[in-house]
């Protein structure tokens, strides 16, 4: 089974903080996603990463930032939180080379950051 | 990347089955027709994936028509444990380049016993 962990399940930090967020994937995955999730928003992308030390824009990147030293590891930063980053942040993975058709996501747990 | 819309909620009684109905009017060619579940406090799984007709698995079906601007998945028989957000998505084939998913915001199911 694939297991992807993240850091902390439940984060609070004040404004102006810098919060690191770590997720952790055990399968050798390429991809690595990481989202917010808000309510009535769904699930947003934040940031992706193809490949170690490769990362590209989702599509709320504004205020975060993230780090793929490793393949198995990939870390979100938010520089100076702000009470608006309060949210549920989820981490995710697959693989270039699963057997479906499309890639499949293995999501962890989630983190749920609260900014005060 | 092709919208979805989807109820926002729907509710049930165990052992009935459920069908929820996603419309997603400008998919394309390349793309497929995913559905994740997810239950509070954990991130969503992938329960069924089709591109055209009927596909079946120990979880659930997905009906697609052949115009495929819609698709229904179906859960025989749910139980309490069934109660979860369930995320119609489009995604594209893998040959495609994208990489990353695009989740609207859900059907929240709530079973009554």
């Amino acid at each position: 089974d694939v297991k992807v962990t993240q850091s902390s399940r439940y984060l609070v930090k004040r404004t102006g903080e810098k919060v690191f967020l770590e997720c952790v994937q055990d399968m050798d995955h390429e991809n690595m996603f990481w989202y917010r999730q808000d309510p009535g928003l769904g699930l947003r992308l934040i940031y992706f990463s193809y490949d170690v030390k490769m990362k590209e824009k989702g599509d709320i990147p504004e205020g975060y930032s993230v780090s793929r030293e490793k393949k198995e590891r990939f870390s979100l930063i938010l520089e100076s939180a702000s009470t608006n980053q309060t949210s549920m942040y989820l981490c995710a993975s697959s693989t270039e080379y699963g057997l479906a058709d499309t890639d499949t996501q293995y999501f962890g747990p989630g983190t749920r950051l609260t900014v005060l | 990347l092709a919208k979805t819309t989807q109820p926002i909620s729907m509710d049930s009684y165990e052992g009935q089955e459920v069908n929820i109905t996603c419309s997603h009017n400008n998919i394309a060619t390349n793309d497929y027709i995913t559905w994740y579940q997810q239950f509070p406090s954990q991130g969503p799984r992938f329960i069924i994936q089709g591109y055209k007709t009927k596909v079946t698995n120990e979880v659930a079906s997905l009906f697609i028509p052949a115009d495929r601007k819609s698709s229904t998945l179906s859960l025989p028989r749910v139980s309490l444990s069934d109660t979860a957000v369930y995320y119609c998505l489009v995604a594209q084939a893998r040959d495609t380049g994208r990489r990353a998913l695009t989740f609207g915001s859900g059907t929240r199911l709530q079973v009554q016993p």
